[in-house]
């Protein structure tokens, strides 16, 4: 199994202001994935972030607001940019395995913007 | 399309029975895998349990059993002997091809083990 981690693991912003999230993973990762979780609601998928290139957005998400880059097999960031209120959510990073039943998650960063 | 449905927004049980947590889904793919997860208070998301779409028995692990209906396209948890530290949302996930292999996730039970 992989081990993911991230950082900052919470963090308090001002309105206007960027934050970037880091996440690790311990071992190579087929994919790797970025979550929304806002207070007391399911997960909502933000992009899958591809290795040297790209990230795919789902509908809702822009690279303008969420830039993603994942420059190797083990290691992502999220940025959010240009925060308000209405960021104030769980991110999540999550890995995927070679094998399809394989998929973990990272301990999440609670982001607060006041 | 894609869709994951959990009708059950909150469940109550005693202490030592066995619950059942619905889920129901909708996909085009043939493959497709579906799996729960346990969050707890602390926000970490836990892995319980896994079926793959053509996995001939229902997938155990522990007193974790997914009660798997293809035709039906029910994917519902059963946790028996159910203990407090059970108390935790659950959430019902799928995964398939379609859109590029990604994960999406019903909307969560919220699971209440009495004493």
């Amino acid at each position: 199994s992989a081990v993911i981690s991230q950082k900052p693991s919470r963090d308090i912003c001002q309105r206007g202001t960027s934050l970037t999230i880091q996440c690790q993973v311990d071992s190579q990762v087929t994919m790797m994935f970025w979550y929304r979780q806002q207070p007391g609601q399911s997960l909502t998928l933000i992009a899958t972030a591809n290795q040297g290139s790209e990230a795919t957005y789902e509908s809702g998400f822009v690279i303008d607001k969420f830039p993603i880059s994942r420059p190797n097999l083990t290691f992502s960031t999220l940025t959010v940019s240009n925060m308000s209120p209405e960021d104030s959510s769980i991110y999540l990073c999550s890995g995927s395995g070679p094998n399809s039943y394989e998929q973990y998650f990272g301990p999440g960063t609670r982001l607060t913007v006041t | 399309a894609q869709k994951i449905t959990q009708t059950q927004p909150g469940m109550f049980v005693q202490e030592k029975e066995a619950v059942t947590l619905d889920c129901t889904y909708d996909t085009s793919d043939p493959s497709y895998g579906l799996f729960w997860y346990k969050q707890p208070s602390s926000g970490e998301m836990i892995f319980l349990i896994y079926q793959g779409s053509y996995d001939q028995q229902n997938a155990t692990e522990g007193r974790y059993s997914l009660n798997f209906q293809k035709a039906r396209k029910s994917a519902n948890l059963v946790i028996s002997a159910s203990q407090l530290g059970d108390s935790a949302m659950y959430f019902c996930a799928m995964r398939d091809n379609t859109g590029g292999f990604k994960t999406i996730f019903g909307a969560g039970t919220r699971l209440f083990v009495k004493a």
